[in-house]
């Protein structure tokens, strides 16, 4: 079956550095999403990506957060300038289009120092 | 609001029994709701979903109820197995494909 690859699988930084968390879609998918699940807690939509621009983002996804295809396969998620409260698994799902199941990664642990 | 409360937080169930995990949803402009099976280390997979005109849906061991007069689904899992042993999270669905967790429910299914 078709997966979602994420890469790295365990992210250890800074406080104050740049991350790039990547992510491989399943091929022929269009819709791409990253989420994030703090330690114990939900799972939390971060920001949706279609036809290479935002369609939505959560009110945690500020100017610190971007995202990009930059190659027409990776998607991939920066934070500029992390921040101790930015430790958090991190997923990225796809889906073939709006109405299709999005299918996630087995995440990046990003853990901040 | 957009708002998904799930219960129980945690559960347990021996060996054969029927564990059942309640959400309700606070906005109507959701459509499709699913459930997604999480185990330690590792995303959240798609179990079982369903459309908010539909009021159950049965895969194998795994029911959804609907009942979107109450803003209320579940999931229902039959002779449960000790390998169900996982976190469950409902969902919901915004038209733009944003998705809405509720908190999960923490199974643990005793031999």
């Amino acid at each position: 079956e078709p997966e979602v690859t994420q890469t790295p699988s365990h992210q250890v930084t800074q406080m104050g550095q740049e991350v790039i968390l990547h992510c491989v879609p399943i091929s022929n998918h269009l819709y791409f999403y990253w989420y994030r699940q703090i330690l114990g807690q939900k799972v939390e939509f971060l920001v949706s990506f279609y036809n290479n621009e935002i369609s939505e983002k959560s009110e945690i996804f500020d100017d610190q957060f971007s995202v990009e295809r930059p190659d027409g396969s990776n998607f991939t998620l920066k934070i500029r300038s992390t921040k101790l409260e930015d430790s958090a698994m991190y997923f990225c799902a796809t889906s073939g289009d709006g109405n299709q199941p999005q299918h996630f990664g087995d995440g990046t642990r990003l853990s901040i120092l | 609001q957009q708002q998904v409360k799930q219960s129980p937080q945690s559960l347990i169930v021996q060996k054969g029994g029927i564990s059942i995990i309640n959400c309700a949803y606070e906005n109507t402009a959701f459509d499709y709701f699913p459930w997604y099976q999480q185990f330690p280390g590792k995303g959240p997979a798609l179990l079982i979903a369903i459309r908010p005109d539909v009021s159950e849906k049965k895969e194998g061991r795994f029911t959804i109820s609907f009942n979107k007069s109450a803003k209320q689904f579940s999931l229902h899992i039959m002779d449960s197995q000790p390998g169900d042993s996982a976190t469950y999270f409902c969902a919901a669905r915004r038209v733009t494909g944003k998705l809405i967790f509720g908190q999960g429910t923490t199974l643990q299914v005793k031999p």
